[in-house]
């Protein structure tokens, strides 16, 4: 069964500096999207993107951040100066296509990636 | 604006009796719902899913859930817990109009179900 992987599955790194984490999506889907989950809070939304480019992004998503998607396969998320306060377990998640150009309901989400900032 | 509401943080059962998650949504529009499962470790997983259709939904292991407009509530429901049922569980909710860049999901805090012998 196709399922959306990610890459590092733990990232160590200290305060200022740069991460980028890694998303391999379901291979014929076409909607991508970031969570993060802090530590005993909720999952929160970070951004979403289509057709090569941020469709919808939270208060979260500030200047610091960026997605891309380099490759066919690939999508990524780039912290450029961590802060202590972004650690936290970042999901992954890709939706299909639905029906009149929008996207399928469900969302299938990768196993995390637990940032730690120190 | 959107949002779930689930009960209880932790759900405590013993092996082979009801389950029963709570969750209340407050949504603008004709919401989407869902439930999702997080085992130790491991990524979330879709149980079940709302879509407008039938307002009892079936699914995966044994799982489902029924939307109640009345009552503003998609609680989860299993006849008879298993062991391998212990893990997260998380109602999630996603509006009723739907853009065409993609769908923000909005989490509930999540119930932690824990199974005993």
């Amino acid at each position: 069964e196709p399922e959306v992987t990610q890459t590092p599955s733990h990232q160590v790194t200290q305060m200022g500096q740069e991460v980028i984490l890694r998303c391999v999506p379901i291979s014929n889907h076409l909607y991508f999207y970031w969570y993060r989950q802090i530590l005993g809070q909720k999952v929160e939304f970070l951004v979403s993107f289509y057709n090569n480019e941020i469709s919808e992004k939270s208060e979260i998503f500030d200047d610091q951040f960026s997605v891309e998607r380099p490759d066919g396969s690939n999508f990524t998320l780039k912290i450029r100066s961590t802060k202590l306060e972004d650690s936290a377990m970042y999901f992954c998640a890709s939706s299909a296509a639905g029906t009149g150009g929008r996207p399928a309901y469900e969302q299938y989400f990768g196993p995390g990636t637990r940032l730690t900032v120190t | 604006a959107q949002s779930v509401t689930q009960l209880d943080s932790h759900v405590s059962v013993s092996e082979g009796t009801p389950v029963l998650l709570r969750c209340n949504y407050s949504s603008s529009y004709s919401p989407s719902l869902f439930w999702y499962v997080q085992h130790p470790n491991k990524g979330l997983q879709l149980l079940l899913k709302y879509t407008s259709a039938a307002t009892l939904v079936k699914g995966i292991n044994g799982f489902e859930a029924e939307f109640k407009k009345s009552e503003t509530s998609f609680h989860l429901t299993k006849p008879s817990a298993h062991m391998s049922d212990a893990a997260e569980y998380f109602c999630v909710v996603t509006g009723g109009v739907l853009t065409g860049g993609g769908n923000k999901l909005t989490f509930g805090t999540g119930t932690q179900l824990k199974v005993e012998l």
